[in-house]
């Protein structure tokens, strides 16, 4: 089984700009989560999307957003960058329960997207 | 509000020695504990979960709501246990996790 695949792996920005991140979950998986590590914060939740919505939402502003397609792939986007926005931001897919359940807390990361905010 | 705490960035102990990573949460719910590791140049991965109450290479950890912590011990590390491991909690019902800062074991020859 493929694992989680992230794109692109690394990028530069300048500030002001906006960011699209890629996820695609393994297979049959449709929970996606975002994360946003830093050295300084350590790994906080952005959030959840299953089935196409969002069902979990972490305490990052709305210049932070994003969508699940029907073959759950998830994208992120960050608007008007900033410097502090310098992260890497990993996925995660799992089972993700259904009818009210959350599956069983086993979460699968990809290898991140490193973005750097000039 | 939720919080992990995990006190120690930095945990060096020799191979064959005990090892105790520290955990405490914060919740007024009932949580769901997990360990999660990071290996070098691996992916993050889950290590262990609090309601499998399972040993994971050799590592266990117990839930204390009482004293609200969840630390992860081995008896004896091995060197291939030198590692980031994080203390997770999540919320139970919703899928949304918590993590501590991690805690890095590094166990010397």
């Amino acid at each position: 089984k493929a694992g989680v695949t992230q794109t692109p792996r690394y990028l530069i920005k300048t500030r002001g700009q906006q960011v699209t991140l890629s996820c695609s979950p393994i297979s049959g998986h449709r929970s996606v989560s975002w994360y946003q590590q830093t050295p300084g914060q350590g790994l906080q939740f952005l959030f959840e999307y299953f089935s196409e919505t969002q069902r979990n939402k972490g305490n990052f502003p709305g210049r932070f957003s994003g969508r699940q397609f029907s073959n759950s792939r998830s994208e992120m986007n960050v608007s008007t960058l900033e410097l502090g926005d310098s992260a890497l931001y990993l996925c995660a897919s799992s089972l993700g329960g259904d009818r009210g359940l959350v599956g069983t807390g086993e979460l699968f990361f990809g290898e991140g997207s490193r973005l750097t905010v000039l | 509000a939720q919080r992990v705490t995990q006190p120690e960035k930095l945990l060096s102990v020799f191979k064959g020695a005990p090892v105790e990573l520290k955990c405490n949460y914060s919740y007024s719910g009932s949580p769901e504990l997990f360990w999660y590791v990071q290996y070098s140049r691996q992916r993050l991965q889950l290590l262990l979960r609090h309601i499998s109450r399972e040993s994971i290479k050799g590592f266990t950890a117990d839930l204390n709501k009482g004293e609200t912590s969840f630390h992860l011990k081995k008896p004896f590390a091995q060197e291939e246990d030198s590692a980031m491991y994080y203390c997770v909690l999540r919320m139970r019902n919703f899928n949304k996790f918590y993590f501590g800062s991690g805690t890095k074991l590094n166990v010397k020859p």
